[in-house]
């Protein structure tokens, strides 16, 4: 059975603050996508890695993908109050699998 | 709207009671996936349709839990005898038929509490 596992659950920060969230699995993705849900919406892609070894930045996060694509991070630098949410990591099998594969969420909260 | 509709928002119901879900994915999109969450947590895998088929349903909990989705758009998410352990939010996404896991499009989901 495929894992994902996210750490820390809960993250409770001051604004300002770097901070960086893990998503780590013993198999193989052939993608993984981070997602950001906010209360009462659903959760809202930010980004997609596909390549072993592969950095993504979106503004002040920066995303990275495993060499063995197992694992991938989130890195936010100065975070600010509307950084505050749930993060989410989902990882795709091989072929045509589209069952994603999701983590249990990484709660962040960003105070002023 | 252009997004992923789902109806009710909220839904309060009894112990034993009968309920559907509705979801109304965005146009042109084939994929269409259940999945249930609880506070704080990720989503859970229910069932993904491609098409009108249910070509994974592995995730359905037991028997009182149903999909359909008879002309391959809208969905509704069908639950017999309602148990307090139901309760939760039960979020809808569907997505383009693309090669792998594309981009999932979610709903705001509809809070289902039994009593």
């Amino acid at each position: 059975t495929q894992l994902l596992e996210q750490s820390p659950q809960f993250l409770s920060i001051q604004e300002g603050e770097n901070l960086t969230v893990y998503c780590n699995s013993s198999s193989v993705f052939s993608s993984l996508q981070w997602y950001r849900q906010e209360p009462g919406e659903g959760p809202v892609l930010l980004v997609t890695v596909v390549t072993g070894g592969e950095v993504k930045k979106l503004k002040r996060l920066t995303f990275q993908f495993g060499d063995a694509r197992k694992d991938s991070s989130l890195h936010i630098t100065a975070a600010q109050p509307g950084d505050t949410g749930l993060y989410l990591c989902a990882g795709a099998g091989a072929g045509n699998n589209r069952k994603l594969i999701w983590g249990l969420g990484t709660s962040l909260a960003v105070n002023p | 709207g252009a997004g992923v509709s789902q109806t009710p928002s909220n839904k309060v119901t009894e112990k034993g009671k009968y309920v559907e879900l509705r979801c109304d994915p965005i146009s042109g999109h084939t994929a269409l996936y259940w999945y249930r969450q609880s506070l704080g947590q990720g989503p859970e895998f229910l069932i993904y349709f491609q098409g009108t088929g249910a070509a994974d349903d592995s995730g359905l909990p037991n028997d009182r839990f149903f999909a359909v989705r008879p002309e391959g758009s809208v969905s509704t998410l069908k639950i017999q005898r309602t148990e307090r352990g139901d309760s939760a939010v039960y979020l809808c996404a569907s997505s383009l038929n693309l090669p792998g896991a594309g981009e999932l499009f979610f709903g705001e989901g509809s809070r289902l509490t039994v009593l």
